[in-house]
């Protein structure tokens, strides 16, 4: 059974960091890209940024570009996010989301989601 | 305001058919479309990939179809359980981004 269990969220003051990691287990991690998705308290889904499997192709919404960081380390079978420079709008519920297998581009590894984590609360607040 | 435009609410009797619809642009017309089922406090459920086809598990009660620039989930067959948020996805070019439509509330009446 895939499971992806998401850590590390919590408050932190605007302007912070904080570094989220997501364990991945039930399936052959080091052959799928990644995904971060988040959504904001009664909001919708907003995607955020894609990993693909080899860690060449990193992609970012523009919301978080140049703020925050995916990477992953596949010996561990871990995918993390540090987010710098936080803001209040990044107030969201983060979800480690699973892309597609063998995937380089982000087109491609993004085409569908088809396993989620339950999500780690992150509140930017002071 | 979301790239792909979906009603916020939809509604239909137990045992009916209800469509979502969602409606884009370039993004739709030139990439997939995925659909996702998010019940109350829990994460999304992956419904609908590759435009119309069904993980498995999912029923095919659930079916989608795209054209053109929209593209519409069909429930039928309408249970109480199905009354949770829709949410529609693909890529958009012009962004270099993922979107997702703004989320659409069945009421199960």
């Amino acid at each position: 059974e895939v499971q992806l269990v998401e850590s590390g969220g919590g408050w932190v003051q605007p302007g912070g960091s904080l570094r989220l990691s997501c364990a991945a287990s039930g399936f052959t991690f080091n052959t799928y890209s990644m995904n971060w998705v988040r959504q904001a308290p009664g909001r919708g889904l907003e995607w955020i940024s894609y990993g693909s499997y080899t860690s060449v192709t990193k992609t970012y919404a523009d919301s978080v570009r140049g703020r925050f960081t995916i990477s992953r380390d596949n010996a561990r079978n871990e995918l993390y996010l540090q987010m710098n420079t936080l803001r209040v709008e990044d107030t969201a519920v983060y979800y480690c989301v699973r892309g597609l297998e063998y995937m380089e581009s982000t087109v491609t590894g993004t085409r569908w989601f088809d396993s989620w984590g339950q999500g780690t609360l992150v509140t930017v607040s002071s | 305001q979301s790239v792909l435009t979906q009603p916020p609410s939809v509604s239909a009797a137990p045992g009916q058919k209800v469509t979502i619809s969602c409606s884009g642009s370039f993004n739709i017309a030139n990439n997939f479309v995925s659909w996702y089922q998010q019940l109350p406090g829990t994460a999304p459920k992956l419904l609908i990939f590759d435009n119309h086809k069904r993980p498995s598990g999912i029923p095919d009660r659930f079916s989608a179809s795209k054209s053109g620039t929209s593209a519409t989930l069909v429930i039928t067959g309408l249970q109480t359980g199905d009354e949770v948020d829709y949410y529609c996805a693909t890529w958009d070019n012009s962004l270099s981004a993922v979107v997702f439509g703004g989320g659409t509330k069945l009421t199960v009446l």
